[in-house]
C-alpha cells in the first residue's frame, strides 16, 4: 500500500535558522508528493507539489522541498525561519493502486518558530 | 470566488442523530472529497467524488454517505451519529484528481455526546 510518514511530531527552530520538515514515502511507481500547511483553526493550504523534472521543488512563502528517489524522500526546507511559519505541516502521496485515486496524508508535523 | 464554503462551523449531535454537513465550491472543479483531521492521525479520507455523479470510497467510509447531483455540491451525511464521530471535517476540491492542487475548506468541528 501507499504510505507517507512524518517521523518527527515537532520541530522546533529559532527564527533566522535553517528549518527542515521530514518526509519520506512508499510508493509503487513514480510519486507524486505534496506539501500542505495548516494555520491554527483553518483549513489546509498547498505549499508545493512534486510530479517530475527537477529535484528542488520551489513553492509558496520561501518553502522548497528535495525529492530524493534513492532515499524516497521529500523533506521540506526553508533558508529562514520565521516566527508566522509556526503551522501543521503534512507531506501527501498520491494513491493510485486498487482502482482509487486519492491522496494518502501523513500524520503532521508541528512547527514552532521562537523568536 | 468564494471557494470551497462548509457549513456549519460547529455543531454538537447527541449519539443516534443524523446531520447533513455541506460543502460547495464555485471553482467548477471536478474532483471533490471528504476528510476527518483527528489529533495524531492527520486527515483520513472519507469519501470522494470525481464528477457529477460519481462517488466512491476512501479510508474510513462507514456511517457516511455522500452524493453528488452537481458540480458545485458534495453534502457529507451522517446516518446515526457516534462519539467516534467526533472530529473536525474537512471539504476540498480540485480541477481534475489528485495530480492537481486540492483547495480546503474551514472545516467543521463536530462534536457527538
Amino acid at each position: 500500500a501507499q504510505s507517507v510518514a512524518q517521523p518527527e511530531d515537532q520541530v522546533n527552530v529559532a527564527e533566522g535558522n535553517p528549518l527542515t520538515v521530514k518526509c519520506t514515502y512508499s510508493v509503487s511507481g513514480n510519486p507524486y508528493l505534496f506539501w500542505y500547511v495548516q494555520y491554527p483553526n483553518r483549513g489546509l493550504q498547498f505549499l508545493l507539489k512534486y510530479i517530475t523534472g527537477d529535484n528542488l521543488v520551489k513553492g509558496s512563502y520561501g518553502f522548497e522541498a528535495e525529492f530524493n528517489k534513492s532515499q524516497t524522500s521529500f523533506h521540506l526546507k526553508k533558508p529562514s525561519a520565521l516566527v508566522s511559519d509556526s503551522a501543521l505541516y503534512f507531506c501527501a502521496v498520491r494513491d493510485r493502486s486498487y482502482n482509487t485515486d486519492k491522496l494518502i496524508f501523513g500524520t503532521g508535523t508541528r512547527l514552532q518558530v521562537f523568536p | 470566488n468564494a471557494g470551497v464554503t462548509q457549513t456549519p462551523k460547529f455543531q454538537v449531535l447527541k449519539t443516534g442523530q443524523s446531520m447533513t454537513l455541506q460543502c460547495a465550491q464555485d471553482m467548477n472543479h471536478e474532483y471533490m472529497s471528504w476528510y476527518r483531521q483527528d489529533p495524531g492521525m492527520g486527515l483520513r479520507l472519507i469519501h470522494y467524488s470525481v464528477g457529477a455523479g460519481i462517488t466512491d470510497q476512501g479510508e474510513v467510509p462507514n456511517g457516511y454517505n455522500v452524493s453528488r447531483s452537481t458540480t458545485e455540491d458534495f453534502p457529507l451525511r451522517l446516518l446515526s451519529a457516534a462519539p467516534s464521530q467526533t472530529s473536525v471535517y474537512f471539504c476540498a476540491s480540485s480541477l481534475a484528481r489528485v495530480g492537481y492542487e486540492q483547495y480546503f475548506g474551514p472545516g467543521t468541528r463536530l462534536t457527538v455526546t
